[in-house]
């Protein structure tokens, strides 16, 4: 089975300045793709940013970008020139390519909560 | 923008007592979810949900959980009897269609608290 690990349970940052949150998964799959959501206080998650794990390039989205490492299997979310509306709990997820009939659950961090200081 | 909404935001129910949480997923999509979130531990997957069947569920999903699309607008989770343990942030999610590379748009989630 899949499982997702996500080492810092909290983080803080500048603003202004950069963080980078780690994640960690362990799969026997070859196809599959990786996600980070967010998760602002008393708010739906929302989608930041996603990694097809057949493209070698690393997605970036703005401020956004990952640090896809296939082979050590981490998949790591930089933020640049943080602001406050950033800070909130983030989770990395992973999703398996291969239905064989199901429809794609995401399997999830713990999550690690950002703080940013003004 | 279209969102997916829950209610309540947060049901409070005595141990042994039926919780149905709501959900009304984005309308043109096909693919519905519930996850949840026990306090300080991971989302985890419960069951998702196409073309009025279940199309997956997790070993947590066990016979006192139960689904429906009543009306083909809500999408609902049925707790048959609360247990302490069901303590948690449920959430709904939707996909517009089944591509594994498409975005689960999720709602607010709604807190149920088991006395």
């Amino acid at each position: 089975a899949q499982t997702v690990t996500q080492s810092q349970p909290e983080m803080s940052v500048q603003e202004a300045e950069t963080v980078t949150l780690s994640c960690t998964y362990d799969t026997s799959e070859s196809d599959y793709y990786l996600f980070w959501y967010k998760q602002p206080p008393s708010r739906q998650m929302i989608l930041v940013i996603r990694q097809e794990a057949y493209k070698q390039q690393n997605a970036t989205e703005n401020r956004f970008s990952v640090n896809f490492q296939k082979a050590a299997k981490s998949f790591s979310l930089k933020i640049s020139d943080s602001q406050l509306g950033d800070a909130a709990m983030y989770f990395c997820a992973y999703r398996s390519a291969n239905y064989g009939g199901s429809q794609g659950n995401l399997i999830f961090g713990k999550g690690t909560k950002l703080s940013v200081k003004p | 923008e279209p969102e997916v909404t829950q209610t309540p935001s947060h049901q409070v129910t005595q141990m042994g007592q039926e919780v149905i949480l709501r959900c009304v997923p984005i309308s043109n999509h096909l693919y519905f979810y519930w996850y949840r979130q026990i306090l300080g531990q991971k989302v985890e997957f419960l069951v998702s949900f196409y073309n009025n069947e279940i199309s997956e569920k997790s070993e947590i999903f066990d016979d006192q959980f139960s689904v429906e699309r009543p009306d083909g607008s809500n999408f609902t989770l049925k707790i048959r009897s609360t247990k302490l343990e069901d303590s948690a942030m449920y959430f709904c999610a939707s996909m517009e269609r089944g591509a594994s590379y498409n975005e689960q748009f999720f709602g607010p989630g709604t807190r149920l608290t088991v006395l």
